[in-house]
């Protein structure tokens, strides 16, 4: 079993559709959740990092938190064909290189004008 | 803020020959580095992480002797592909983080292809 789990998509929406994406993992020790926002060809992006359970806003994004449950998602409302690249989960602080990041195995997104 | 910097963006060598690529932390000062190489619709793969001053920790399967890094300053890792073959053709990553930072941030990536 891997420590995070990723739907792997791909996952296509129409304009204006809100989008969930979401994350498992195994590790309870993992203190720090993020998500990246990759295009094609190009280096992560961060998107919204957050350390605590619970909902942190953004713009367009949410990120929950759900630390009992081990569940992380990303909400894009309003979303927009901009918005179509492979959106990535990553945790750390579960120990061992400090901010070693254990990635999930990315969702694609297609948003349909 | 965090903006990390690669050069080239991307390169062409022919096989046997060395190529450095180096990573820039832009407005932080990056105590600790990473290097990922990426394949095709896939996620990335962790190579090895530096911290300044200090000798690069490689993943399992990572030769360092292929993949040389250097960490010398706050601001600057490079990451040389000694005796390049057509199988190190990837696409290379590099992220940093900053001493109060439990994120990193990742620069815009180099695709190298070995002929």
């Amino acid at each position: 079993q891997k420590e995070v789990e990723q739907d792997p998509g791909p996952l296509s929406v129409p304009e204006g559709a809100i989008v969930s994406l979401n994350c498992t993992y195994s590790n309870s020790a993992f203190q720090y959740f993020m998500w990246y926002r990759q295009y094609s060809r190009k280096g992560p992006e961060l998107l919204m990092y957050t350390y605590s359970s619970g909902n942190k806003e953004d713009g367009r994004f949410t990120a929950q938190v759900d630390k009992s449950s081990k569940y992380i998602s990303l909400f894009i409302r309003d979303s927009q064909p901009s918005d179509s690249a492979t959106y990535l989960c990553a945790m750390s602080g579960a120990g061992g290189s400090a901010r070693q990041l254990t990635f999930g195995s990315g969702t694609q997104l297609t948003v349909l004008p | 803020g965090a903006v990390v910097s690669q050069h080239p963006s991307w390169v062409i060598c022919k096989s046997g020959t060395s190529v450095k690529i180096e990573c820039r932390s832009l407005d932080f000062q990056a105590t600790t580095m990473f290097w990922y190489r990426q394949f095709p619709k896939q996620s990335l793969m962790l190579m090895a992480t530096s911290n300044e001053g200090s000798k690069a920790t490689y993943e399992q399967g990572v030769e360092k002797d292929k993949f040389l890094i250097n960490h010398a300053s706050l601001t600057l890792s490079t990451l040389t592909v000694t005796s390049a073959h057509p199988e190190d053709s990837s696409f290379y990553i590099c992220s940093a983080s900053g001493a109060a930072q439990e994120t990193q941030y990742f620069g815009p990536g180099t695709r190298l292809l070995v002929l």
